[in-house]
């Protein structure tokens, strides 16, 4: 079973920021975040990832709490092109341990 | 550069029938992983493939299912005997190393019908 809680729909003004919540509470301390976006009738597409400290580059910013309990993806000027479902997953490394569990993601519809 | 690459994008074959479906993950990328995605539903992890280690297949439903990586780039995901709860997406990602701190890139799947 996937790791996190996420709202299952958001929607957001095209040009504005979208943020996206993620609950993780459950979360092992070298376990990372990760985001993933799948825009219909295509495969995943990674966004960013982190540990700890926020991240960004030049798709996403990634905010995780201090007690890594919960994180948010902003995308800060968002275009039609951002629909789509954003998952956010928790994992840690190590061969198999790679893989990836997705759970129903958030549907995020930017609107004009 | 080229990313991952899945052929065919789309296959419908009628029950009982083998398939095989292929994947060319991003060239350098010694990590390999097959999913599959039915409709509404989430990612399901079928197996791994790092390097040239025994491939974990946990995932794998059942023992009609099955995947081989030769000289460690091109892999193959075989079904044999397909049932209609085949019909799904099969996504492979392909990543620099096995382990949650390199991104996996996706491929955009192979879409399976069966009748």
């Amino acid at each position: 079973d996937a790791k996190t809680t996420q709202p299952t729909s958001m929607d957001c003004a095209e040009g504005r920021a979208a943020n996206l919540p993620c609950n993780h509470s459950t979360i092992s301390g070298n376990e990372y975040v990760y985001w993933y976006r799948q825009i219909h009738s295509q495969g995943p597409q990674y966004i960013i990832h982190g540990l700890k400290n926020n991240e960004t580059n030049e798709m996403a910013s990634l905010i995780i709490t201090e007690d890594r309990k919960s994180s948010t993806l902003i995308l800060p000027h968002a275009t039609l092109r951002d629909t789509a479902v954003y998952y956010c997953i928790v994992s840690y490394g190590g061969g198999s341990q790679g893989n990836l569990i997705f759970g129903k993601g958030t549907k995020l519809s930017v609107k004009p | 550069g080229a990313g991952v690459s899945q052929s065919p994008s789309n296959k419908v074959t009628e029950k009982g029938k083998d398939v095989e479906l292929r994947c060319d993950p991003i060239s350098g990328h010694t990590a390999l992983y097959w999913y599959r995605q039915s409709l509404g539903q989430g990612l399901e992890f079928l197996i791994y493939f790092q390097g040239n280690s025994a491939p974990d297949k946990s995932g794998l439903p059942s023992d009609r299912f099955s995947a081989e990586r030769t000289g460690g780039s091109v892999s193959t995901l075989t079904i044999q005997r397909t049932q209609q709860e085949d019909s799904a997406v099969y996504l492979c990602a392909s990543s620099t190393q096995g382990g949650a701190r390199q991104p996996q890139h996706f491929g955009d799947g192979t879409r399976l019908s069966i009748l």
